[in-house]
């Protein structure tokens, strides 16, 4: 699977839409971007995936760019609720091979929402 | 839907000795994973089962074990415990795993606090 970046720490009001960066340069074709968020102390928690079409559903938005090297996941209208670390991790869409049900998270973005 | 279900959710144990942890994967999926988070090497990938097989394996020593049963829920095992295997350990399902099959996501457990003194 490919390697992920992404930034540390960000902030967002209350309110406001969150827009978490992340890159992926090595992503090959046949790769999709999921993300994934953990509250703390819980179990991650799956938020959205997509290949390069941009992506939306009740929690969130993925805007893939062009040549799949960077996607942004966008919360419309953070909450409180929302403060969390998120996961972006890129996978083979094939399941099969050797990387059977494993799922390599990076260290995320510790996202704080402020009120 | 009922979730993925860990129990316990908290234990305490003795260096040396061992534990033994339980999930329950949501109704209908084969696939189990397990994996290990600490506050030093983050969220770490121990095995996956399916049909009561282990498929995949990461990168911890042979005291950390696993099986699946018939029923899919599955168990993971810890001898001799250190108390660097003070962990919080998740358990994730997913409803189908075959090669050439497409990847669906995978659904956490709330985790088992694990403490070694």
């Amino acid at each position: 699977d490919a390697k992920t970046t992404q930034p540390p720490s960000m902030d967002c009001a209350e309110g406001r839409a969150a827009n978490l960066p992340c890159n992926h340069s090595t992503i090959s074709g046949n790769e999709y971007v999921y993300w994934y968020r953990q509250i703390h102390s819980q179990g991650p928690q799956y938020i959205i995936h997509g290949l390069k079409n941009n992506e939306t559903n009740e929690m969130a938005s993925l805007i893939i760019t062009e040549d799949r090297k960077s996607s942004t996941l966008i919360l419309p209208h953070a909450t409180l609720r929302d403060t969390a670390v998120y996961y972006c991790i890129v996978r083979d869409s094939n399941a099969g091979g050797t990387s059977y049900g494993k799922l390599t998270f990076g260290q995320g973005t510790i996202l704080t929402v402020h009120p | 839907k009922a979730g993925v279900t860990q129990t316990p959710r908290y234990l305490i144990k003795t260096r040396g000795q061992q534990v033994t942890l339980s999930c329950s994967p949501i109704s209908g999926h084969r696939s189990v994973s397990w994996y290990q988070q600490t506050p030093g090497q983050g969220l770490q990938f121990l095995f996956e089962y399916f049909s009561e097989t282990q498929r995949n394996k990461g990168n911890f020593p042979g005291r950390f074990s696993g099986r699946q049963f018939s029923n899919s829920r599955s168990e993971m095992n810890v001898s001799t415990l250190e108390l660097g295997d003070s962990a919080l350990y998740l358990c994730a399902s997913s409803l189908a795993l075959l090669a050439g099959e497409r990847r669906t996501e995978a659904f956490f457990g709330q985790g088992t606090r694990l403490t070694v003194v």
